[in-house]
């Protein structure tokens, strides 16, 4: 089992459609990211959060660090947020980053 | 530009070739990470440096994976006798000050591909 579990693996929307993406992690933590990811490889950060909830623009997260779980919000998508979104959490005992494999989603016009 | 810059941003090698992979970060940045990604998954962490000092390696998959920061800015991944499961897509991260709280920001990535 991955340390770190990202759902849906494959999203499709239409424009406009609000859009939820979670994590679970199964480790200690001390801080979450969400990334996003474009074809092409470049890595963008969203947002670091170590409890709570932050907003950005159309971007909501939030983190449950009782339950484990971290969701990413995109309200009123749009095409151009088609992209792999990339979980990643720093395990409080290694400082490592470990990453989830993604949520590609593509969204239509 | 002020973002991490990694070059080349592509390569194309023979089994048995050496490869050296470069990475830019951002100015100022004390934390550099080298992370490889497989085609359809996360990013795999490789090695920290902070500064010029290489905290952890643990994640460099053989002794054929070497990596450097020597003046603590310019980064080096090298890998010698390439092998086909080397291909991949390197990505190069930095942050300022320690990486506990502070945001990545990463390059475009080296997709290496190995024949």
């Amino acid at each position: 089992k991955n340390e770190v579990e990202q759902s849906p693996q494959n999203l499709t929307a239409q424009e406009g459609e609000f859009i939820t993406i979670n994590c679970s992690y199964s480790v200690g933590i001390s801080a979450l990211h969400w990334l996003q990811q474009h074809p092409g490889g470049g890595i963008v950060s969203l947002f670091m959060l170590s409890s709570g909830k932050k907003k950005h623009g159309r971007l909501i997260a939030t983190i449950n660090i009782q339950e484990k779980h971290s969701s990413l919000h995109i309200t009123a998508s749009h095409p151009r947020d088609s992209a792999v979104y990339i979980c990643a959490v720093r395990s409080e005992d290694t400082d490592k980053l470990i990453f989830g494999t993604g949520t590609r989603l593509q969204v239509f016009p | 530009g002020a973002g991490v810059s990694q070059s080349p941003r592509y390569k194309v090698a023979k089994r048995g070739q050496d490869v050296a992979l470069r990475c830019d970060p951002i100015s100022g940045h004390v934390s550099l990470f080298w992370y490889q990604q497989a085609l359809g998954q996360g990013p795999e962490f490789l090695t920290y440096f902070q500064n010029e000092a290489q905290l952890d390696k643990s994640g460099l998959p053989s002794d054929r994976f070497f990596a450097e920061r020597p003046e603590g800015s310019v980064s080096t991944l090298k890998i010698q006798r390439t092998q086909q499961e080397d291909s991949a897509v390197y990505l190069c991260a930095s942050s300022g000050r320690t990486y506990y709280n502070s945001p990545l920001h990463f390059g475009n990535g080296t997709r290496l591909t190995v024949t």
